[in-house]
């Protein structure tokens, strides 16, 4: 069956220190991956998708960036955090129509 | 371009008592529509999807949805509410290519004992 991981899964840091968030899926092979963001009282926001190795696709232009160094593997990152960069950072990954997620990774910049 | 609306943000019933959650979809195509549960600080987890077989679905946790057309609403039930059902609900609408969901903004069911 399939399993996906994220981690770390609570992360507290300074504005203006970089940001590396990992995602993992086990179980599939080629799935498309994506990055959501959820800020309280705005539902979720997709940030990135990729349906294969070194392919990104970016929805909003924005502070973060994503990469796709392996198949099963997507990271989410970051140079310079910004306060409103705070948020549950959920990954997501489909074969077909369906996207299952992950369990999370809260980010707190302060 | 697809799209889709929850109609209330809270809904708060008692527990034994049918539980409804309302979305309606805009979609120039069928659409393909989903119905994801989030428990606090989880990630989303799926009650149900229909993708144009069976118009009535069924899904985990006793829940269950009907496509309606005629109404372009894909409402979320379940005929007794339990305490174990306060969390968000999302619904969402398949859009474009490489299967990305457009969102509804969810409605959080809150279930009084």
């Amino acid at each position: 069956s399939q399993t996906i991981h994220q981690w770390p899964a609570t992360l507290v840091q300074p504005v203006g220190s970089p940001l590396s968030l990992e995602c993992t899926v086990e179980g599939t092979s080629n799935p498309n991956l994506y990055w959501y963001r959820q800020a309280a009282g705005r539902g979720l926001q997709l940030l990135f998708y990729s349906v294969g190795i070194g392919q990104i696709s970016s929805e909003v232009p924005q502070n973060l960036s994503a990469s796709r160094p392996q198949d099963r593997q997507f990271i989410l990152s970051s140079k310079k955090l910004l306060l409103s960069d705070s948020g549950f950072y959920l990954c997501a990954w489909s074969v077909r129509e369906t996207q299952y997620f992950g369990p999370g990774t809260r980010l707190l910049v302060l | 371009a697809q799209s889709v609306t929850q109609l209330g943000s809270h809904v708060s019933v008692s527990e034994g008592a049918l539980v409804l959650l309302r979305c309606n979809y805009s979609s120039s195509v069928p659409p393909y529509l989903f119905w994801y549960v989030q428990y606090p600080n989880q990630g989303l987890q799926l009650l149900l999807k229909y993708t144009s077989a069976a118009t009535l679905v069924k899904g985990i946790n006793g829940f269950e949805a009907e496509f309606k057309k005629s109404e372009t609403s894909f409402h979320l039930t379940k005929p007794s509410a339990h305490m174990s059902d306060a969390a968000e609900y999302f619904c969402a609408v398949k859009r474009g290519s490489n299967y990305k969901l457009t969102f509804g903004k969810g409605t959080l069911l809150t279930v009084n004992p």
